[in-house]
């Protein structure tokens, strides 16, 4: 089957450094990427997505190339918020088996 | 509803006994899906509906685990004699069809003591 690789964490930055949380992935076909959030106590969130080669996707700030080349698709950030302290997950949508694949989520801690 | 609504929140269980965990799929969403994340893990697959019907049943750990979906809405996750091991975070997504956005609910938190 398919996996996503991510950088283990925890990532302790301080406040309005920059970002990037590593994660590549082993895919059949052509899959579609995401990076979810999730915050204390709370459930996941989609933060981005891009479903082909080449393209960004970007919110709040963040963003992530889909890049085929490296199989990658690294989260970025130029300046890190208190409030972006979370556990992010890297994860990848497979047409194929038609079934997510999960990293196994990189803690960030941002310091003020 | 609005979202993904997993009921409980929080389940206590004894060793032994059975759980059933809830998930109601955002309306319309015919793709539904159950995953766990235990403690410092990240997300294994269980099940996924399409529709009332589970193509893939392949992520359920043992014979313990049962899972059903009726009138292509509410799903059901049933955990049998729970152990120890099956404590973890149970998360339910659901998706207008298979390959479009998905939603996540919040998840239950099973704890077996």
């Amino acid at each position: 089957g398919d996996s996503v690789t991510q950088m283990e964490g925890p990532v302790t930055l301080s406040e309005e450094a920059f970002l990037t949380i590593n994660c590549t992935y082993t895919a059949t076909g052509y899959p579609s990427l995401f990076w979810y959030v999730q915050y204390p106590g709370e459930g996941l969130q989609l933060l981005l997505k891009a479903t082909k080669a080449d393209d960004k996707g970007s919110n709040k700030g963040f963003e992530a190339t889909y890049r085929k080349e490296t199989t990658s698709f690294h989260l970025e950030k130029g300046s890190v918020q208190v409030s972006d302290s979370a556990v992010y997950f890297c994860a990848l949508f497979s047409s194929f088996f038609n079934k997510f694949y999960f990293g196994s989520g990189t803690k960030l801690n941002v310091k003020p | 509803g609005a979202g993904v609504s997993q009921s409980p929140s929080n389940k206590v269980t004894e060793k032994g006994k059975d759980v059933e965990l809830r998930c109601d799929p955002i309306s319309g969403h015919t793709a539904l899906y159950w995953y766990r994340q235990s403690l410092g893990q990240g997300l294994e697959f269980l099940i996924y509906f399409q529709g009332n019907s589970a193509p893939d049943k392949s992520g359920l750990p043992s014979d313990r685990f049962s899972a059903e979906r009726t009138g292509g809405s509410v799903s059901t996750l049933t955990i049998q004699r729970t152990q120890q091991e099956d404590s973890a975070v149970y998360l339910c997504a659901s998706s207008l069809a298979i390959g479009y956005g998905y939603t996540f609910g919040s998840g239950t938190r099973l704890t077996v003591v």
